[in-house]
Parts: structure tokens; sequence; C-alpha cells
């Protein structure tokens, strides 16, 4: 089983749409997640960081429930320039003396369509 | 300006040779990551880096290989034992995943085997 999974799509939704991610991640030691934005042929960027209490940026809103492993992210009235490929990223450290690993998701692409 | 700064960008090999793609930062990160992506797919974990000195593998390092001798850098090697290199290598930085910092990407190096 993949530590992340996302839905790959691709979403293809008419702009003003409201879209919804999902990823769920199968390490119960996972400590933080984020979503990055990943446009064609550039490297992936930071969209938003995930908090158990959810947390909204404008038309973006995170939410992590730590019970059910699963991240959620939610775009409201979607515009043409928010097609890409979302990114659910996790970040897990095994043991205190050992190194953090962070491991993406497969990402999941939306189009917005005029 | 700080930044991770990956070269070249465009990389050509011939099959059998060992090619080493550079990436270095001056964010002054402890914590450095390769991946490797292909068309119309997530990151790949291939090595990760917590200190200088110290590296570990991650999901896919068979073929390649990694230095950290300096902690502004943390190069890249391709061996010929990678049976299908072509692909577009990131490399990230992150200050202190363990505390759940975000990484930061460079601009990634497109490697193609001809």
């Amino acid at each position: 089983r993949k530590e992340v999974e996302q839905d790959p799509g691709p979403f293809n939704v008419p702009e003003g749409a409201t879209v919804a991610f999902n990823c769920t991640y199968s390490n119960s030691a996972s400590q933080s997640f984020f979503w990055y934005r990943q446009d064609c042929r550039k490297e992936p960027k930071l969209l938003m960081s995930v908090y158990s209490s959810g947390n909204e940026d404008g038309r973006f809103t995170a939410q992590l429930n730590r019970a059910s492993q699963y991240i959620s992210l939610l775009i409201r009235d979607s515009k043409l320039s928010d097609s890409a490929t979302y990114l659910c990223v996790v970040i897990l450290t095994p043991g205190y003396s050992s190194a953090s690993k962070i491991i993406f998701g497969s990402g999941t692409r939306l189009s917005i369509r005029p | 300006d700080g930044g991770i700064t990956q070269s070249p960008k465009y990389l050509f090999r011939k099959e059998g040779q060992n090619v080493t793609l550079s990436c270095e930062q001056n964010l002054n990160h402890d914590a450095m990551y390769w991946y490797r992506q292909d068309p119309g797919q997530g990151l790949r974990l291939i090595y990760y880096s917590q200190i200088v000195n110290d590296f570990q593998k991650g999901d896919i390092a068979e073929g390649y290989s990694v230095s950290r001798e300096k902690k502004e850098s943390f190069p890249l090697t391709v061996t010929s034992a990678q049976k299908n290199p072509t692909a577009f290598y990131l490399c990230a930085s992150s200050i202190d995943p363990m505390r759940g910092t975000e990484a930061f990407f460079g601009q990634g190096t497109r490697l193609t085997v001809v």
C-alpha cells in the first residue's frame, strides 16, 4: 500500500465551481501535512499547511482528520488560474534520531474550463 | 537571494554513462531531498539527508548515489545501473522537517538518456 494516496483525477470543472481533493496516509506516526501545487513542467510550490483545526486561506480550505488519516483540500469559486496538479504531502519521522521523510502523493490534476 | 539551485536544467546522457546532478542551497537548511518525477506521476523519494555526512535511501534508491560533504550541497549521481533514468529530477530542502517546516524546491533537472 502506498504511504500517501490521492485520486489521480483529472478533475475537469467549470469556472466558479467548488472542487474537493482527498488524500489518505497509511502511517499514523505522520506528523505534518501540506498541500502543494505543481504547474506543468515546473517545481512544486507550497499551497498551504494542514492542521487538525482546519485552516483557510481565501478560497482554499484544508482539513486534517488524524483519526481517519485523511487530508482534504477545498477550492471554492475556482478560477482558470487554479488549473494545476495538487499534491498531498506528509512528513514522517520514524524515530527520535531518524531523519524525516517528506512523502508526496501522486497528485490530482485539475482543469478549470471557462 | 536565498534559494535552491539545480544544475543543469537539461541534461543528455548516453546509455552506460554516469552523470551527476548538482543541488546547492544557501538557505542554511539542514535537510535535503532528491525526488524523481515521471510524466503524469507524483514525486518518488530517491535519497534524503538530515545532516552533513549522513543520508538515507528513499523508496527508489537503486541505481543512484549521493554525498553530503557540505551542508549546502547534495549532489545526485545517476549511475549506469539505473535502467530507466530518463525523468525530471527535483531537489528540495527543509529547515527542520521534524518540526513540520515545509520543503522548498529547486527548478529541477530534466535528464534524457539518448
